[in-house]
């Protein structure tokens, strides 16, 4: 059971170079999260989808953009890559948006802007 | 807006002693869930524990329990007989019945010594 998946683990980006983060889920989970998370900080949300064709702006957004045209897909794209957006990206599901509902992880994706 | 506080950058415990991580939080909306998360040093992010606004007992999870106060905005993680294993960030997170996402505090370091 693969959960979700994120690609790639690890990416080294030069300034002003553009890249996208990939996450799929199998668990046919609505709900899909793009957090990033700082080096010994909490995670931020940076947008959340709540189903096909839905996408909606989370804490921090800029500099990002996301699209969700199926349901097991949630891609993250940066354009421009800045020095501020090198961070740890984790990628996330649920089933439902109600209070209940934990969040399923992916490993997370490692990105360095150089 | 919805607003989490952990207080407690760092924690030490003595391996087989018990300990509380604090969170609180802030909401208006009466329906909504706090949730733990243990990240160990691999990074990934493991579900621990959920508490709903309307539960009338504190939930339990083996070792972990979470010490719901509801007038005072606190959800405090309880970990009894620390292990070596328990070493990691834990986060506090919220998720209100009126969002659709989920946010998370700054988390505490914990350090079990042997």
């Amino acid at each position: 059971n693969a959960g979700v998946t994120q690609t790639p683990k690890f990416r080294i980006l030069k300034i002003g170079q553009s890249m996208t983060l990939q996450c799929t889920q199998d668990m046919n989970h609505n709900y899909m999260y793009w957090y990033r998370q700082d080096p010994g900080m909490g995670l931020k949300l940076i947008y959340y989808s709540v189903g096909a064709g839905i996408t909606d702006k989370g804490e921090v957004p800029n500099g990002y953009n996301v699209s969700r045209s199926t349901t097991e897909d949630f891609p993250l794209r940066l354009e421009l890559a800045a020095p501020s957006q090198t961070s740890v990206y984790f990628c996330a599901s649920s089933r439902q948006g109600q209070i209940t509902g934990e969040l399923f992880f992916g490993e997370g994706s490692r990105l360095t802007v150089l | 807006a919805q607003k989490i506080t952990q207080t407690q950058p760092g924690m030490f415990v003595q391996e087989k002693e018990a300990v509380t991580l604090d969170c609180t939080y802030d909401t208006s909306d009466p329906s909504y869930g706090l949730f733990w998360y243990k990240q160990p040093s691999s990074g990934e992010m493991i579900f621990l524990i959920y508490q709903g606004s309307y539960d009338q007992q504190n939930a339990t999870e083996g070792r972990y329990s979470l010490n719901f106060q509801k007038a005072r905005k606190s959800a405090n993680l309880v970990i009894s007989a620390s292990q070596l294993g328990d070493s990691a960030m834990y986060f506090c997170a919220m998720r209100e019945n009126n969002n659709n996402d989920m946010r998370f505090g700054a988390g505490t370091r914990l350090t079990v010594k042997p």
